[in-house]
């Protein structure tokens, strides 16, 4: 069975810095491209990252560009996000999420790990 | 960026009635890599329909996708209580992967 538990999530200052983790089980990480997708309260979901299999090629959200930075170690099966310059805006749900098959398809999500940005 | 806008925004109907959502891309999307997910409270979302008609796993048959380039449908034939939750369409396509705004469908 695919499992993604994400952690890491917690009340954080604006300006500051949290990194998010993803421990995955029931598959092997390699072999799946990766994402991370949040949902700010009450609102809809928003793409933040993605990392293909072997890390050459990621791609970020304009929204978190030059401030996250997604990576995964496959012989640990965990993705990371490392989020600096935390703004009020980045308060959300992060979600880890894994490929369907091949490709960019989303096809199964974490439980979501909750991250708070507040003075 | 693909904008995706979905309507209804919410949907009010009974159980046993047919539902049907709608997503419209501000472009084409290639290939109708274009995918449905159901997300129920305090629950992460899961995969419904991909590639515009294509069921997931597990997916029941009451569920159904349509539509290709800029207009998707999501139909559920006949709703369950189960069923009772918001709808999201997806482009993956292209970089950035975006969402539509979701659909509510609640109970009448």
């Amino acid at each position: 069975e695919v499992q993604l538990v994400e952690s890491g999530g917690v009340l954080v200052q604006p300006g500051g810095s949290l990194r998010l983790s993803c421990a995955a089980s029931g598959f092997s990480l390699s072999t799946y491209n990766m994402n991370w997708v949040r949902q700010a309260p009450g609102k809809g979901l928003e793409w933040v990252s993605y990392i293909n299999t072997d890390s050459t090629t990621v791609y970020y959200a304009d929204s978190v560009k030059g401030r996250f930075t997604i990576s995964r170690d496959n012989a640990k099966n965990s993705l990371y996000l490392q989020m600096n310059s935390l703004r009020d805006e980045d308060t959300a749900v992060y979600y880890c999420a894994r490929a369907y098959s091949g490709g960019w398809l989303i096809g199964y999500w974490g439980q979501g790990t909750l991250v708070t940005v507040s003075s | 960026e693909i904008v995706l806008t979905q309507s209804p925004g919410t949907l009010s109907l009974s159980p046993g009635e047919r539902a049907t959502l709608s997503c419209r891309a501000s472009q084409s999307v290639s290939s109708n890599y274009l995918a449905w997910y159901q997300q129920r409270p305090g629950q992460a979302p899961r995969l419904l329909i991909y590639g515009a008609s294509s069921r997931a796993t597990d997916i029941a048959g009451r569920f159904s996708g349509s539509g290709s380039g800029t207009d998707f449908t999501l139909t559920i034939s006949r709703l369950e209580p189960e069923d009772f939750a918001v709808y999201y369409c997806h482009q993956y396509a292209s970089s950035p992967l975006t969402f539509g705004g979701g659909t509510k469908v609640e109970i009448k």
